[in-house]
């Protein structure tokens, strides 16, 4: 069976610090690991996705995120937060067949100016 | 190209009143799903159709049903609403239903059942 757990429910940066956001996995089998964004009241947008090639997966909007399969971790980074980064974000985690995903339980981000 | 679409964008409805949420897609995916999203718990899948022709239940499938109508179309039905289905209801889809498929996601339906 599968799950994923973000570590954090809520995280607060200053506009221009590092952003990182917390989320370990576990899996029976070799998954694939999705990062999507939701800004308010909007659908979800993918950031990134591990599908087992790069380990250091970049995404959009200066996002990465990367894969250690020692730890079951996924972490997503951004060097530098911006205010319109402010959002909830999702770590998702697929295997096998039928492409069912498993959502974390999301982690709003809030930046400050 | 307009990705994933779902009608309505909101609803209201009492306890025992039934409705459709409609969601179609135009990006030729073979594979669709609903999920519902409620605070503090992420996304939750209730069915999936991959490919057409095909259903099958998610996580939560208790008190719905879905039609695949066709390639582009996949609807929800709650056919006797109740307080507990208050949700934020999305469909996506994917073009196969393998682990590495990305999920395009719409822009979700806000159903409130009193």
């Amino acid at each position: 069976a599968q799950s994923v757990t973000q570590l954090d429910s809520h995280v607060s940066v200053s506009e221009g610090t590092p952003v990182l956001l917390r989320c370990n996995y576990s899996s029976s089998y070799s998954p694939s690991l999705f990062w999507y964004v939701q800004h308010p009241n909007k659908g979800l947008q993918l950031l990134l996705k591990y599908t087992s090639a790069a380990t250091l997966v970049k995404g959009i909007n200066g996002f990465e995120a990367e894969f250690k399969k020692s730890e079951t971790s996924f972490h997503l980074t951004k060097p530098s937060a911006h205010m319109s980064d402010a959002a909830e974000y999702f770590c998702v985690v697929s295997e096998g067949g039928g492409n069912k995903l498993t959502f974390g339980t999301g982690t709003q981000l809030k930046v400050e100016l | 190209n307009a990705g994933v679409t779902q009608t309505p964008k909101f609803q209201v409805l009492k306890t025992g009143q039934s409705m459709t949420l409609q969601c179609a897609q135009d990006m030729n995916h073979n594979s669709m799903y609903w999920y519902r999203q409620d605070p503090g718990m992420g996304l939750r899948l209730i069915y999936y159709s991959a490919s057409e022709g095909t259903t099958d239940k998610g996580e939560v499938p208790n008190g719905y049903n879905v039609s695949r109508l066709n390639k582009r179309e996949f609807s929800l039905r709650l056919e006797s609403a109740a307080p507990s289905q208050t949700s934020v209801y999305f469909c996506a889809s994917s073009l196969l239903a393998t682990s590495t498929d990305t999920q395009y996601f719409g822009p979700g339906t806000r159903l409130t059942v009193l």
